[in-house]
């Protein structure tokens, strides 16, 4: 249960796009459908916005969109808005019904 | 509205041990699976432990794995997480978080139950 791999810092200015990487191995990313990203602003829980990849819980705006390839997952953030800003981090289903989270980045509003 | 609400934390000296508890409320508790996730202060997200709904299925951070163990009580709405022989390097925040129903990831989590190991 190596952690995933995420840069540690992000940014974008408002209206621009960011995306944050995560690389797992075939173990983990590259294995399983089972990303998820997560957004915490400072002071508060954790708040869940992609699961299974691509897929968004109700309430969550689309400018959050998941993707994966390979053994690498990606978060993009479109139409960066300044209440954006915050440490996002991403998680990887790996087998034996464990979960391993990424190092976290911190996205930046410029 | 969904409402995870963690406690038994607290400051304990090395090789102690602590219960963690989390009161669920506000969904079909035994529907979900539950997961504590922790958080050392300044640091990032590391995921402790889960437990599937009828308890037949538990996982541990291999880290933490002989030293702690997840519970549930269905019928108390409730999840636990037995830590022994804690260490210093295990100060930090502990989550309560659910599980998206048949998969993975957390959609909704408590505001934390803060664990302080110290000398």
């Amino acid at each position: 249960q190596s952690a995933l791999t995420q840069p540690p810092s992000a940014s974008g200015s408002p209206g621009q796009s960011v995306t944050i990487s995560c690389t797992g191995t075939s173990g983990d990313v590259g294995r399983y459908n089972y990303v998820a990203w997560y957004q915490q602003v400072a002071g508060k829980a954790p708040k869940l916005l992609i699961y299974e990849v691509t897929k968004r819980p109700s309430g969550v705006p689309d400018r959050f969109s998941g993707s994966k390839s390979v053994n690498t997952a990606s978060l993009t953030v479109s139409g960066l808005q300044a209440e954006d800003e915050g440490d996002y981090y991403c998680s990887s289903y790996a087998g034996s019904d464990t979960l391993v989270f990424g190092g976290g980045t911190k996205l930046t509003i410029l | 509205e969904v409402q995870l609400v963690e406690s038994g934390g607290g400051v304990v000296r090395p090789g102690a041990s602590l219960r963690l508890s989390c009161a669920a409320s506000g969904f079909n508790f035994d529907d979900y699976d539950m997961y504590w996730v922790r958080q050392p202060p300044g640091k990032g997200l590391e995921w402790v432990a889960g437990i599937n709904w009828n308890s037949y299925r538990t996982g541990y951070a291999d880290s933490l794995r002989g030293r702690i163990t997840i519970s549930r009580d269905n019928a108390k709405n409730s999840v636990f997480l037995q830590m022994d022989n804690l260490r210093l390097e295990d100060t930090a925040l502990y989550y309560c978080a659910r599980g998206v129903r048949h998969s993975h990831g957390n959609d909704h989590w408590g505001q934390g139950t803060l664990v302080t190991v110290s000398s």
